[in-house]
């Protein structure tokens, strides 16, 4: 069974550019959450989708934004890059419903904003 | 607030020493508590979890307890091998959020 997978795998921007990443979750997982992973700043939690619609939001401008597709797979934008949007994007996914599942996570975009 | 606090890194241990990484965590109601690890070059995974007040997590060799009262949930293991060299992230869950702790890298020396 594939995991939870993500492209690109690594990406280069200049600031105020826009940039798209994708994810698409294990088959049968409706949830789809996305963290940033900044250097020394652990994970931050960005966007939760869940049978296509957003569900909660961390603390981020509205320049990031996402949305869930009818398959279950996700995009995450960003818009106006800025230096410190440089981090490790990872996307998760997990079991629909209420109780705690597992968060299953894909190996993450790294972007890179010059 | 709502938010998980561990210890931080690097930590560098010799084979086969004890390792304990300390995680504490401030919630409202009752949150499930996990330790995800992350691999080098690979992507996070579970590594245990305990979803209510004295559970005990378990897998691998490590061990966590869901302390309520001084609200930790630590991380131990007896005897770490080097392939055990990753970093080890403390997340609790509650009103359908994750909240991650900022990760504890550990190093393992033959």
């Amino acid at each position: 069974e594939a995991g939870v997978t993500q492209s690109p795998t690594h990406l280069i921007k200049t600031r105020g550019q826009q940039v798209t990443l994708r994810c698409s979750p294990i088959s049968g997982h409706t949830s789809v959450y996305w963290y940033q992973q900044a250097l020394g700043l652990g994970l931050q939690f960005l966007l939760w989708y869940d049978e296509g619609e957003e569900r909660n939001r961390g603390n981020f401008p509205p320049r990031f934004s996402g949305r869930q597709f009818p398959n279950y797979s996700s995009e995450l934008n960003v818009n106006a890059l800025e230096l410190e949007d440089s981090a490790l994007y990872l996307c998760a996914s997990s079991l629909p419903g209420v109780a705690p599942g597992e968060l299953f996570f894909g190996e993450g975009s790294r972007l890179t904003v010059l | 607030g709502n938010s998980v606090t561990q210890m931080e890194g690097p930590v560098t241990l010799s084979e086969e020493a004890f390792l304990t990484i300390n995680c504490t965590y401030t919630a409202t109601g009752y949150p499930s508590l996990f330790w995800y690890v992350q691999y080098p070059g690979e992507g996070l995974q579970l590594l245990l979890k305990a979803t209510k007040a004295d559970d005990k997590g378990s897998n691998k060799g490590f061990e966590a307890t869901y302390r309520k009262e001084t609200t930790s949930f630590h991380l131990e293991k007896g005897s770490v091998q080097v392939s055990d060299s990753a970093v080890y992230f403390c997340a609790r869950y509650n009103f359908n959020k994750f909240y991650f702790g900022s990760g504890t890298k550990l190093n393992v020396k033959p």
